[in-house]
């Protein structure tokens, strides 16, 4: 497709569960991030894929939290033993140059952790 | 510590008037500072950015002011259009690092007809 795109649009889970959310870049974008925007809140920052370099993970909030690209490509998050506090709606953002570069969205994910 | 601030969390203007959208920001290593507006579902999507050797940046409509001294920047829309209303966030990068952007919470532009 021609945007990032983001799977499961809305999930649904029950406190201690695990869940995967998925993200798909735009093709031949190197850089890569997660943020997390929760209600009336800016985007916070977890993460950072650029390249084969090592990712920036200095975001993300604990150790149930962690985030892999497979092959440059497609990114995965991870949240495990999901907490109420989790809730949130989870984006990803992809661009075509690592310094700067606009930042081009998918329509998140919304988390709701029951 | 919220180093972006946007104190308006929603702002609400007559159609085909001005809106003003105003950021703060605390960090004078910000150089760079960028204006991203979302519809309710969607991803944000780039609006207009502004480089700190600037005061000033327009793209038809939008025009967004930097003032370094302030460190406050604004966007200013003109003539707002129905169209317009989204949350609209400010963003800042940091000559430390090319790539980590720091947001604002945004703000709630609702044109009235």
């Amino acid at each position: 497709g021609a945007g990032v795109s983001q799977s499961p649009s809305n999930k649904v889970t029950e406190k201690g569960k695990d869940v995967e959310l998925r993200c798909d870049p735009i093709s031949g974008h190197t850089a890569l991030y997660w943020y997390r925007q929760s209600l009336g809140q800016g985007l916070e920052f977890l993460i950072y894929f650029q390249g084969n370099s090592a990712p920036d993970k200095s975001g993300l909030p604990s150790d149930r939290f962690s985030a892999e690209r497979t092959g440059g490509s497609v990114s995965t998050l991870t949240i495990q033993r999901t907490q109420q506090e989790d809730s949130a709606v989870y984006l990803c953002a992809t661009i075509a140059e690592p310094q700067g570069g606009e930042q081009f969205f998918g329509p998140g994910t919304r988390l709701t952790v029951l | 510590d919220q180093q972006v601030k946007q104190n308006s969390p929603s702002l609400s203007v007559q159609e085909g008037r001005i809106s003003i959208l105003n950021c703060d920001y605390t960090n004078s290593m910000f150089d760079y500072f960028l204006w991203y507006k979302k519809y309710p579902a969607e991803g944000p999507t780039f609006l207009i950015s502004i480089s700190s050797i600037k005061d000033k940046n327009e793209d038809g409509r939008f025009t967004v002011f930097l003032n370094k001294s302030a460190k406050h920047l604004s966007l200013h829309i003109v003539p707002s259009q129905p169209g317009d209303s989204a949350v609209y966030f400010c963003a800042a990068l940091s000559g430390e690092s090319n790539y980590q952007l720091i947001w604002g919470a945004g703000t709630k532009l609702i044109i009235k007809p």
